[in-house]
């Protein structure tokens, strides 16, 4: 069963609005984590932020922003001010504790690409 | 070196050779993973090192694929007999430690087998 699901193989977003991209995931533990990393077309994985399942507060970081919904096993990315630089492939990642994760092995979505339009 | 090292960028190969890929962690980094990356797809796990010895081998797809790690640093990810369903973008992470998530990722070697 896939434990990552990222349901937008792409997404258009004007420049300067802010975009959503959606990750579902399921897991029976209840201590995990959630990361996003964004792959631009040089390949280099990068990584943006993290969400441990025990946090009361949404992740953020700059622009970045987790939108954590626990209840309904979702990991949402928000990107505020979307720039031009944005455009890249985005995925979502779970840590879990009972799956490798004590070793910190990450499962990963297929990612949705984003193109920023000016 | 400031971040994760790999190398080659790139390697093109023919069917039936044998291939080495080598990561440089971050100096430092004990916890060091291989990942494959298939054209349009996400990434899949192959191993996981602590130090020089692999706990984690459960992702290797097949007994071609072998993976060592020296003086706690350096990794040589080994292909042999490489067939075509081997060509993908393989990355290297490295992390301060295992369970605090991987935050560093090489820029990744892209093998095509001929």
């Amino acid at each position: 069963a896939q434990k990552i699901t990222q349901t937008q193989p792409g997404m258009f977003v004007q420049e300067k609005e802010a975009v959503t991209l959606d990750c579902t995931y399921d897991t029976s533990d209840q201590s995990y984590g959630l990361f996003w990393y964004k792959q631009p077309s040089s390949g280099e994985m990068i990584f943006l932020i993290y969400q441990g399942s025990y946090d009361e507060q949404n992740a953020t970081e700059g622009r970045y922003s987790l939108n954590f919904q626990k209840a309904r096993k979702s990991a949402n990315l928000v990107i505020s001010a979307s720039q031009l630089g944005d455009s890249a492939m985005y995925f979502c990642a779970m840590r879990e504790p009972n799956l490798g994760g004590s070793q910190g092995n990450l499962i990963f979505g297929k990612g949705t690409k984003l193109s920023v339009k000016p | 070196g400031a971040g994760v090292s790999q190398s080659p960028s790139n390697k093109v190969t023919e069917k039936g050779k044998d291939v080495e890929l080598r990561c440089d962690p971050i100096s430092g980094h004990t916890a060091l993973y291989w990942y494959r990356q298939s054209l349009g797809q996400g990434l899949e796990f192959l191993i996981y090192f602590q130090g020089n010895s692999a706990p984690d081998k459960s992702g290797l797809p097949s007994d071609r694929f072998s993976a060592e790690r020296t003086g706690g640093s350096v990794s040589t990810l080994t292909i042999q007999r490489t067939q075509q369903e081997d060509s993908a973008v393989y990355l290297c992470a490295s992390s301060p430690h295992p369970g605090s998530g991987i935050g560093f990722f090489g820029q990744g070697t892209r093998l095509t087998v001929v």
